[in-house]
């Protein structure tokens, strides 16, 4: 399984501003993936990013709000843009497995907006 | 919009007793998947079942993918302090089978 890092691993922000955050795979791999979860809920699927070409976004998110760079095989961004306390929760970025249907997850990045 | 509820949303047992989450929905799944995460991590992956009707064992967990693929449960027995965590269940979307669909989540407490 690829193991996945995070930075940083949490932040407080101010409203109004943006926050980058970055997630390294130590493999190359097609598929990144990158969800927000409230503290102690379900996850919920922003977009997916594939190197190459541009992010898909899921309904409800947008990539003015969250826009997302995949420059390589191994690496990936995702911007938190004009930020509100609604922004406020965990970012995680995951990645396809060798099989069909399995993902692997970084350890999150707990964004909180005041 | 396919969506996957779990039952029960939260759950705290004694050390050595048994439980089922399930996780249910109204939508057909390619696979459906169970994840359980602790504090401060991401989801760690637990079993993949791909087969309707399938029964798969771990160790003292028992997965089972119901047999029309729109349903899965999760049996424990002899629960230990280890067990506890957040546990979700995860569908395949048919067509876009590397997307998942995670359910509502399954907070797990075990005490000594």
């Amino acid at each position: 399984s690829a193991v996945i890092s995070q930075k940083p691993s949490r932040d407080i922000c101010q409203r109004g501003t943006s926050l980058t955050i970055q997630c390294q795979v130590d493999s190359q791999v097609t598929m990144m993936f990158w969800y927000r979860q409230q503290p102690g809920q379900s996850l919920t699927l922003i977009a997916t990013a594939n190197q190459g070409s541009e992010a898909t976004y899921e309904s409800g998110f947008v990539i003015d709000k969250f826009p997302i760079s995949r420059p390589n095989l191994t690496f990936s961004t995702l911007t938190v843009s004009n930020m509100s306390p609604e922004d406020s929760s965990i970012y995680l970025c995951s990645t396809k497995g060798q099989g069909n249907y399995e993902q692997y997850f970084g350890p999150g990045t707990r964004l909180t907006v005041t | 919009t396919q969506l996957l509820e779990q039952s029960p949303q939260f759950l705290s047992i004694q050390e050595g007793e048994n439980l089922t989450v399930y996780c249910n929905s109204s939508s057909v799944f390619s696979s459906l998947q169970w994840y359980r995460q602790e504090p401060g991590e991401g989801p760690v992956l637990l079993v993949t079942v791909v087969t309707g009707g399938e029964v798969k064992k771990l160790k003292r967990l028992t997965f089972q993918f119901g047999d029309a693929r729109k349903d899965s449960s999760l049996h424990i027995t002899a629960a230990q302090p280890g067990d506890t965590g957040l546990y979700l269940c995860a569908g395949g979307r048919y067509g876009t089978a590397s997307k998942l669909t995670f359910g509502t989540g399954t907070r797990l407490q075990v005490t000594l």
